[in-house]
């Protein structure tokens, strides 16, 4: 149980334009879904909170106009990166939380983003 | 949020077993201990979690004394397919997010 599934798992786009990634945990209801950010040879580095049917919670440097998250259900949250550039290019995890609160976060399998 | 310090690399054999410790001096009354692991270019998958003394299950052993101040994730055991990246979390898991600060977690190298 508590599967979250991402996609895509890996897009390459085009300087100046928008990519939109979709976490879903499909067996569970996520009440709050996080989106981390990961560098080659760094650890995770948390984003945003996003909570469903709120405005996410964004953490100190992350530009909320560039990453926007959506969490339009308890099922789906989506995180697109808008006019993206060569820096933008990382690997871009989510997770979900379940109602029940026991504090385990379950992990999607990441998204591979490249701007060229 | 609780900060942690764990080694940055450990080197194990296949079958051995391997304990990974975690010290979280500053952990609070309400903050449980998570262990995660991660392979290259995937999500972290969650391990064990556990309060205080001795919590098991079906992978790993999770060692927490009396102090809380620190803990030892137990890898019975261990064969080529463990080697990842282990990282340990100390929060609150009731408060409303609940949010977990990665730290710069374990390199776990398994040679034949």
């Amino acid at each position: 149980g508590a599967v979250v599934s991402q996609h895509p798992s890996w897009v390459i786009c085009k300087s100046g334009t928008s990519v939109k990634i979709e976490c879903r945990s499909l067996d569970f209801q996520a009440t709050t879904m996080f989106w981390y950010r990961q560098f080659p040879k760094q650890s995770l580095m948390l984003m945003a909170t996003s909570n469903e049917g709120s405005k996410a919670t964004y953490e100190q440097g992350v530009e909320k106009d560039k990453f926007l998250i959506n969490h339009a259900s308890l099922t789906l949250s989506t995180l697109t990166v808008t006019s993206a550039h060569p820096e933008d290019s990382s690997f871009y995890i989510c997770s979900a939380q379940n109602s029940e609160r026991s504090g385990i976060q379950y992990f999607g399998a990441g998204t591979r983003l490249s701007v060229l | 949020l609780a900060k942690t310090t764990q080694p940055i690399s450990m080197d194990s054999y296949e079958g051995q077993e391997v304990n990974i410790t975690c010290s979280h001096n500053n952990i609070a009354t309400n903050d449980y201990i998570t262990w995660y692991q991660q392979f290259p270019s995937q999500g972290p998958r969650f391990i064990i979690q556990g309060y205080k003394t001795k919590v098991t299950n079906e992978v790993a052993s999770l060692f927490i004394p009396a102090d809380r101040k620190s803990s030892t994730l137990s890898l019975p055991r261990v064969s080529l397919s463990d080697t990842a990246v282990y990282y340990c979390l100390v929060g609150d898991r009731n408060s409303g997010y609940s949010t977990l600060t990665f730290g710069k977690g374990t390199m776990l190298l398994v040679s034949p």
